[in-house]
């Protein structure tokens, strides 16, 4: 497809339960990027990749947050041993280059740990 | 810390007004300003790009500005829709090697019929 393409679009985990979410981000673009969205707030920055190399991971909340881009295109963020203020929609972003073009956003996935 | 602020957190207005939708920043050394739009329960959609060399941004009924030494950015929506009903967030890239974006928490605009 011609966007930012993200999976599940929606998960239920049961605290403690392991889930990963998935980015198809724009064929070509180098970076990606991931954000966390509470409600009623704007997203916030968790970590970006320029192709397969993990630039910033310093929004990452917790040692139980890991992301990884092994190839350079299709992206993972993985939460282990999720906990109630996991729940959040997570967004993922991708560009052409690093900063001068526009992010474009996926759908996102909302999280709802119960 | 870059702190983005929009206000005010909501707003509503009659179909057919001109309007004007606030963004300040604290830290003026930006390297550009994006706006969105983000639907209910939806990802978000990149309106204007603004590159820090530059004041302002126009496509269709949306003209954005950027005053970079006074950390302030305007969306303006001409002749506003039951359409335009959605959360408008503005978000800035620092200058430097972080490439991260750092939002405002949305603008809720309601326009009515």
């Amino acid at each position: 497809g011609a966007g930012v393409s993200q999976s599940p679009r929606y998960k239920v985990a049961k605290r403690g339960q392991d889930v990963a979410l998935r980015c198809d981000p724009i064929s070509g673009h180098v970076s990606l990027f991931w954000y966390q969205q509470a409600l009623g707030q704007g997203p916030e920055f968790l970590t970006y990749f320029q192709n397969e190399a993990q630039l910033d991971k310093s929004g990452l909340p917790s040692d139980r947050f890991f992301a990884e881009r092994p190839e350079g295109s299709v992206s993972t963020l993985k939460i282990q041993r999720t906990q109630q203020e996991d729940s959040a929609v997570y967004l993922c972003a991708s560009s052409l280059v690093l900063r001068d073009t526009e992010a474009f956003f996926g759908q996102g996935t909302r999280l709802t740990v119960v | 810390k870059q702190e983005v602020t929009q206000i005010p957190a909501a707003l509503s207005v009659p179909e057919g007004e001109n309007l004007v939708l606030n963004c300040s920043f604290t830290d003026s050394a930006i390297y550009n300003l994006q706006w969105f739009r983000q639907d209910p329960g939806k990802g978000l959609t990149s309106l204007l790009l603004i590159q820090s060399s530059q004041r302002e941004q126009t496509s269709g009924r949306l003209n954005a500005s950027l005053d970079k030494s006074s950390g302030r950015s305007t969306l303006y929506i001409a002749a506003s829709q039951p359409g335009d009903s959605a959360t408008y967030l503005c978000a800035v890239r620092l200058a430097g090697a972080n490439s991260k974006l750092t939002f405002g928490k949305g603008i809720t605009l309601s326009v009515r019929p």
